[in-house]
């Protein structure tokens, strides 16, 4: 199984709504990672997770809350979005940290639009 | 903030044509620049991952090369297909330790059957 799998594809929520995204692999990867990509825009990332452990927090606002329970889960909560953060949000993993000369595998992301 | 560039930004190719695009980012320091292929409504998917100046990587007709002196990857398409139609990412890494990807804003290519 090589695939990260993003649930909700598509997610339209309310400024004043709490919604989460979620993320799955099953290929052992002890790295996970979220990007923000707006269109037209290169993914920019958010969060990094190391072994279970944020590593990398890219000054992302509190709104966006990731968790990441066990190795093959990461959510990201969200909470009082604000329109400009309608976005694809995109998740990743490799399969080691601290090094990026091997390849990520992506989800298809989730589509938020906050009305 | 660094700054890695792709052109060009769209690409309309025949159909049996070849074609090349272009992944700029800053030669200062090097460690690592990944390229991945994106088709709509799916997940990009990883082409190559270079890391030695000099390197050529090759995926059936896909193969890119890669000068880290002067910060430059080709990516080059040989005899394009309609299934090659994609947006393609480049993304770069310029320290060992670093888990940070920059990733380009990508070349849209379309092949006209």
């Amino acid at each position: 199984d090589t695939e990260v799998t993003q649930t909700p594809k598509h997610l339209v929520m309310g400024m004043t709504n709490k919604k989460s995204l979620k993320c799955e692999q099953h290929m052992g990867h002890r790295a996970m990672y979220w990007y923000k990509q707006k269109a037209k825009k290169p993914p920019e990332l958010m969060f990094v997770y190391s072994y279970e452990k944020l590593s990398i927090n890219e000054s992302v606002p509190s709104r966006f809350s990731p968790e990441c329970p066990n190795s093959s889960l990461l959510n990201l909560h969200l909470h009082a979005l604000q329109p400009e953060d309608s976005a694809l949000y995109l998740c990743a993993s490799s399969q080691r940290t601290g090094t990026l000369n091997e390849k990520l595998f992506f989800g298809s992301g989730t589509q938020l639009s906050v009305l | 903030i660094l700054n890695v560039e792709q052109s060009p930004q769209s690409l309309h190719v025949q159909e049996g044509d070849s074609t090349n695009f272009t992944c700029s980012f800053p030669s200062s320091n090097f460690y690592a620049l990944h390229w991945y292929r994106w088709e709509t409504a799916k997940s990009p998917e990883a082409l190559f991952v270079m890391t030695l100046n000099g390197d050529e990587k090759k995926k059936g007709r896909i193969s890119a090369t890669l000068n880290t002196k002067e910060g430059y990857s080709y990516l080059y398409i040989k005899g394009s297909q309609p299934e090659d139609s994609a947006t393609y990412l480049c993304a770069f890494n310029p320290n060992f330790g670093n888990e940070k990807l920059t990733f380009g804003t990508g070349t849209r290519l379309t092949i006209i059957p």
